[in-house]
């Protein structure tokens, strides 16, 4: 069965620095999404990508945030200037987007943690 | 404004036992998609049930239930005979059409299934 992978599992960085976070979706489909996990806390959007561009973003999705797709299989999220704040799970998804509500499927998730 | 509220923090059964998970939402659309989403352990999100507004109709899957109702706004999930595996956090979430089509999560309810 297609699934959402995402890389790495676990990433640690430094206050201050770049980070990107890999994700790649499942083939066919077309709306890819970012959401974020504080440990302990409810699972939170970022933002949504179609057709090549941001479709939505939260009040959270600031200039820090950034997102790509750079190939026909990968969807990338970069934090350009890392906080302890950003510490947390970010998950991807996807969706077929031929309606909205369609069911969203999720990576496992890559863990940041900002020091 | 849309919003989902999992009054549930944490609930404890022992295995076997029948237990319910409670969901309600608020929303100003007549046209919206509600889902469940499981997280074990382990971190990932596990779709588990994706309804839409017009479709009142409780649904069953195995051991697992979904009753919706409009008239209280609730669209709460029992799990039937309970097994270990079944401990995770689960995930009520609201997408609203038209809008975004991002995923309003609630806080979750972490399950413990005690053996």
């Amino acid at each position: 069965e297609p699934e959402v992978t995402q890389t790495p599992s676990h990433q640690v960085t430094q206050m201050g620095q770049e980070v990107i976070l890999r994700c790649v979706p499942i083939s066919n489909h077309l709306y890819f999404y970012w959401y974020r996990q504080i440990l302990g806390q409810k699972v939170e959007f970022l933002v949504s990508f179609y057709n090549n561009e941001i479709s939505e973003k939260s009040e959270i999705f600031d200039d820090q945030f950034s997102v790509e797709r750079p190939d026909g299989s990968n969807f990338t999220l970069k934090i350009r200037s890392t906080k302890l704040e950003d510490s947390a799970m970010y998950f991807c998804a996807s969706s077929t987007g031929q309606r909205r509500g369609d069911t969203q499927y999720f990576g496992p998730g890559t863990r940041l943690t900002v020091l | 404004a849309q919003k989902v509220t999992q009054a549930q923090t944490e609930i404890s059964v022992v295995e076997k036992e029948d237990v319910t998970l409670d969901c309600v939402y608020e929303t100003r659309d007549t046209t919206y998609y509600l889902f469940w989403y499981k997280q074990p352990p382990s971190g990932e999100l596990v779709f588990l049930i994706r309804r839409n507004s017009f479709d009142e109709q409780n649904e069953i899957s195995g051991r697992y239930s979904w009753n919706f109702q409009k008239s209280t706004s609730s669209f709460n999930f029992t799990i039937t005979a309970s097994q270990v595996v079944d401990s995770a956090v689960y995930f009520c979430a609201l997408s609203m059409i038209p809008g975004a089509n991002n995923l309003f999560f609630g806080t979750g309810t972490r399950l413990t299934v005690i053996p």
